[in-house]
């Protein structure tokens, strides 16, 4: 079974500029989340969606951060304008049904770093 | 709200050596509890899980974990480290809400496991 895919692994940008994040979760996972790993943190929930709908975005900074899961399958994550401080690794899962003891499938993760 | 604090960010063992990675949490009811395990450049690995039952749980890679709800802990341990266990551990709590919802995953900030020979 194919994991969670994230592309690309590796982001360079200067500050104010835009970038962006591709998850593909594990094929038939209803529950997707992003997650932003910062250097010496654990992973902190941006987003949670339940197929195409949000369940939780209480967490991200929505002046700059956008995500849209279409058709309830692969998302994408945007940044614009890009901060210094969100340098961080950020991390796609998914999971079966999104329930309280269900395992997240994480992905590889994209690195960011902005300059 | 709930809360989850790993003791001490670096660990360094010897190969055989016991390992013990400390957790404890915060949180108004009984927690469902998770260990997790990256290595490098790699997504995050469920190692074990504790929903109900047994307090006692046992994971992959030979490592386990014990529920103690009176101490607020949820220590993971493995008897004797390989080389290959060296890796960062995070430790998770989702909560159960008023609202007989859950939370979402709190991660603690994290151990990173050295292992030398």
């Amino acid at each position: 079974e194919a994991g969670v895919a994230q592309s690309p692994r590796y982001k360079i940008i200067e500050k104010r500029q835009s970038v962006a994040f591709w998850c593909n979760p594990i094929s038939g996972h209803a529950t997707l989340y992003w997650y932003q790993q910062i250097l010496g943190q654990g992973p902190k929930l941006l987003i949670q969606f339940q197929n195409n709908g949000v369940v939780d975005d209480s967490q991200l900074p929505k002046d700059r951060f956008s995500a849209e899961r279409l058709k309830g399958v692969d998302s994408t994550l945007k940044i614009q304008p890009a901060k210094l401080e969100d340098s961080a690794v950020y991390l796609c899962a998914s999971s079966s049904s999104g329930g309280a003891t269900d395992t997240q499938y994480f992905g590889p993760g994209t690195r960011l770093t902005v300059l | 709200a709930q809360s989850v604090t790993q003791l001490g960010s670096h660990v360094s063992v010897s190969e055989g050596a016991l390992v013990l990675l400390r957790c404890n949490y915060s949180s108004s009811v009984p927690p469902y509890l998770f260990w997790y395990v990256q290595y490098p450049n790699q997504g995050l690995q469920l190692l074990l899980k504790y929903t109900t039952g047994a307090t006692l749980v046992k994971g992959i890679n030979g490592f386990e974990a014990e529920f103690k709800k009176s101490e607020t802990s949820f220590h993971l341990t493995k008897p004797s480290a390989h080389m290959s266990d060296a890796a960062e551990y995070f430790c998770a709590v989702r909560g159960i809400s008023g609202d007989g919802g859950y939370n979402k995953l709190i991660f603690g900030a994290g151990t990173r496991l050295a292992v030398h020979p």
